[in-house]
């Protein structure tokens, strides 16, 4: 079974500055993809950034990028240049390529608040 | 325009009420999903469709069908509703061999 573990909560961030959110996932399996959603308040569910499981370089995306660290397991999303506007909650996902549904496993996510 | 939209985007009801949610997308994406959010969870699955003829259950089918009506057009109905089905309800689209999932944005249901 798949499992994606996001550890921070909430977490507060000053405009400008860079964040990092932690996300680790738990998989036996060797082929599969990472995803980070953004949500603001308003409620819908926005693709950021993808990385593939044999992806070499790490996905950038704009201001986003992906850490991929493959032998821990863990997928940490960058925000640089922190913006008002980038306050949400933040959700870490996967796809195991071997099911043939296609699900997207979530995390419980984390709120991020950016201060002016 | 958006491209996966959903109706309606807020809807109360009452137990063993029957509701329908529908979705409708102008991506021209083949596949097409129903996922249900609920405080302090992410989203979890509860049908997938890979063409009009094809639909699959998810983790959490219990209590819910789904039609796909046209390649553009998947609903989920709640036979007869409970409160513990109030929940912020998505649905998704994805391209056949395509990785990433488009949600739309979202209906927000309770059940009284």
């Amino acid at each position: 079974a798949q499992k994606i573990t996001q550890t921070q909560p909430g977490m507060f961030v000053q405009e400008k500055e860079a964040v990092t959110l932690d996300c680790t996932y738990d998989t036996s399996d060797q082929s599969y993809g990472l995803f980070w959603y953004k949500q603001p308040s308003s409620g819908e569910m926005i693709f950021l950034i993808y990385q593939g499981s044999y992806d070499e370089q790490n996905a950038t995306e704009g201001r986003y990028s992906l850490n991929f660290q493959k032998a821990r397991k863990s997928a940490n999303l960058v925000i640089s240049a922190s913006q008002l506007g980038d306050s949400a909650m933040y959700f870490c996902a996967m796809r195991d390529y071997r099911s043939n549904d296609y699900k997207l496993s979530f995390g419980a996510g984390t709120t991020v608040t950016v201060r002016a | 325009d958006a491209d996966v939209t959903q109706t309606p985007r807020n809807r109360i009801t009452k137990t063993g009420k029957r509701i329908m949610l529908e979705c409708s997308q102008t991506k021209g994406h083949d596949r097409m999903y129903w996922y249900r959010q609920d405080p302090g969870l992410g989203l979890r699955l509860i049908y997938y469709s890979f063409d009009v003829k094809d639909i699959n259950k998810g983790e959490i089918s219990d209590g819910y069908s789904v039609s796909r009506q046209a390649q553009a057009k998947f609903s989920l109905s709640l036979e007869s509703a409970i409160p513990n089905q109030t929940a912020l309800y998505f649905c998704a689209t994805s391209d056949s061999g395509a990785d990433t999932q488009y949600f739309g944005p979202g209906t927000r249901l309770t059940v009284l």
